[in-house]
């Protein structure tokens, strides 16, 4: 059974900083990767997506990583902005099924 | 292009009465994934559908819930004789594919909330 953990549960930066996001899973078959936020009372935005024979992806001051054999990745935000803050998902596509994380809740502060 | 479109936002119902909740899919997207999120709880799986067919429902509880994908029409979950622990917040996802491409795409979700 797919596990996915996310560290921190919640971080506070200084606006301009840049940042680190964890995930974890316990099964290495996967399909891929997704990074999303979610604001409060909204839904899902997809901000990345990484294959499983995939390394990193980059949009605009986001780059994830992925280490598949060591169920590892990483999510850099560079240059963080207030508009930044929101909850942030990793989710793990094993056989059409995505597992979640509980996220992480980052805060930019002006 | 439209994307996932849920509908109601919120929906609040009696224990007992009957939860209906719609998704209409991005278009040209066939496969729809609904999950469920339970208060200060992460998002969990609950069936996965293609046209017409519920490929995976591992994640849907043995009673009272049920999902639809018809050929024509949005994908329906219907909950029956709802109850105060079926208050949460249930979201629709549509992709294009199966497989390593598959990107999912979340709707605003429906906040259901059983009184």
């Amino acid at each position: 059974k797919q596990e996915v953990t996310q560290i921190p549960a919640a971080l506070s930066v200084p606006e301009g900083e840049n940042l680190v996001l964890n995930c974890s899973f316990t099964d290495s078959a996967i399909y891929n990767l997704q990074w999303f936020r979610q604001d409060p009372g909204k839904g899902l935005t997809s901000l990345l997506l990484i294959q499983s024979s995939q390394r990193e992806q980059t949009s605009g001051r986001l780059n994830a990583s992925l280490d598949k054999s060591s169920g590892r990745s990483t999510l850099y935000i560079a240059a963080s902005q207030p508009g930044d803050s929101a909850t942030y998902l990793c989710a793990v596509n094993s056989n059409e099924k995505l597992t979640f994380g509980t996220g992480t809740r980052l805060t930019i502060i002006p | 292009n439209a994307g996932v479109m849920q509908n109601p936002r919120h929906l609040v119902r009696r224990r007992g009465q009957e939860a209906r909740l719609r998704c209409s899919p991005m278009k040209g997207h066939s496969h729809v994934y609904w999950y469920r999120q339970l208060p200060e709880e992460g998002l969990k799986f609950m069936v996965y559908l293609q046209k017409e067919n519920i490929i995976d429902e591992s994640g849907m509880p043995k009673e009272r819930f049920s999902a639809e994908f018809p050929k024509e029409g949005p994908s329906i979950l219907r909950i029956q004789q709802v109850v105060r622990g079926d208050s949460a917040a249930y979201f629709c996802a549509s992709s294009a594919t199966r497989g390593t491409n598959t990107e999912a795409f979340f709707g605003q979700g429906t906040r259901l909330t059983v009184v």
